[in-house]
């Protein structure tokens, strides 16, 4: 499978604990994304990174969440001090960055988080 | 990011073609209009994207209008496999940092 991987795919955990989700892009591909995603509503952008640069976050990337991507190859998102309302799912995606196709991303299949 | 909006469900026959519209008034010259789609508790996955003139692939066609200011999607034969929500994206071309506003999307039921 050469698609984008993410684990653990499904992750409960209790109010307080810290969690880390793991995401693989697509071989090659330079750039590396995170987003959010609650029940009935779109993926929301959370950040970016250009190899192992972190060039953008959004405001929704609270003190408690930090990723990083520390070769420019695989990726790491944790979130301390989990809350209930950070119940949802996490999605990777990634994309080359050049070319004609370069800004199209593709998604990995997201790691649920249940907080309880 | 130019902001699409979509109506927010769709029916369709199994085996008719499915059209679902898009509008992005407010899109600039550098930006492509790209489609998503979502099967319930999956990763969105890529549909097809354009520029200005029509695409087809194997999975859709694009239709962009000549102001560039709606598009429409064309899934030719639905299936039931294509029940799923439908996001419309407009995304800025070319380097440095990009975000995509995935709306709330058009939800397609294909009814057998």
């Amino acid at each position: 499978d050469t698609g984008v991987s993410q684990d653990p795919r499904h992750k409960i955990t209790k109010r307080g604990q810290n969690v880390t989700f793991r995401c693989d892009p697509i071989s090659e591909h330079n750039r590396l994304y995170w987003y959010r995603q609650t029940l009935g509503q779109g993926p929301e952008f959370l950040t970016y990174f250009q190899n192992e640069a972190q060039l953008e976050k959004s405001r929704l990337l609270s003190d408690r969440f930090s990723a990083e991507r520390p070769k420019g190859s695989f990726s790491t998102l944790e979130i301390q001090r989990t809350e209930q309302g950070d119940s949802a799912m996490y999605l990777c995606a990634s994309s080359l960055g050049r070319g004609q196709y370069g800004n199209t991303i593709y998604f990995g299949e997201g790691s649920w988080l249940t907080v309880v | 990011d130019a902001k699409t909006t979509q109506p927010p469900s769709m029916d369709c026959a199994e085996g008719r073609a499915a059209n679902l519209p898009c509008n992005h008034s407010t899109i600039s010259g550098n930006e492509y209009v790209y489609w998503y789609r979502q099967i319930h508790s999956q990763g969105p996955q890529y549909i097809i994207h354009g520029l200005k003139n029509n695409e087809t692939n194997e999975m859709a066609s694009l239709i962009i209008t000549e102001d560039r200011k709606s598009s429409t999607l064309i899934l030719p034969h639905a299936t039931l496999r294509d029940t799923a929500v439908y996001y419309c994206i407009v995304r800025v071309v070319g380097t440095g940092g990009f975000k995509t506003i995935f709306g709330a999307g058009t939800r397609l039921f294909v009814k057998a």
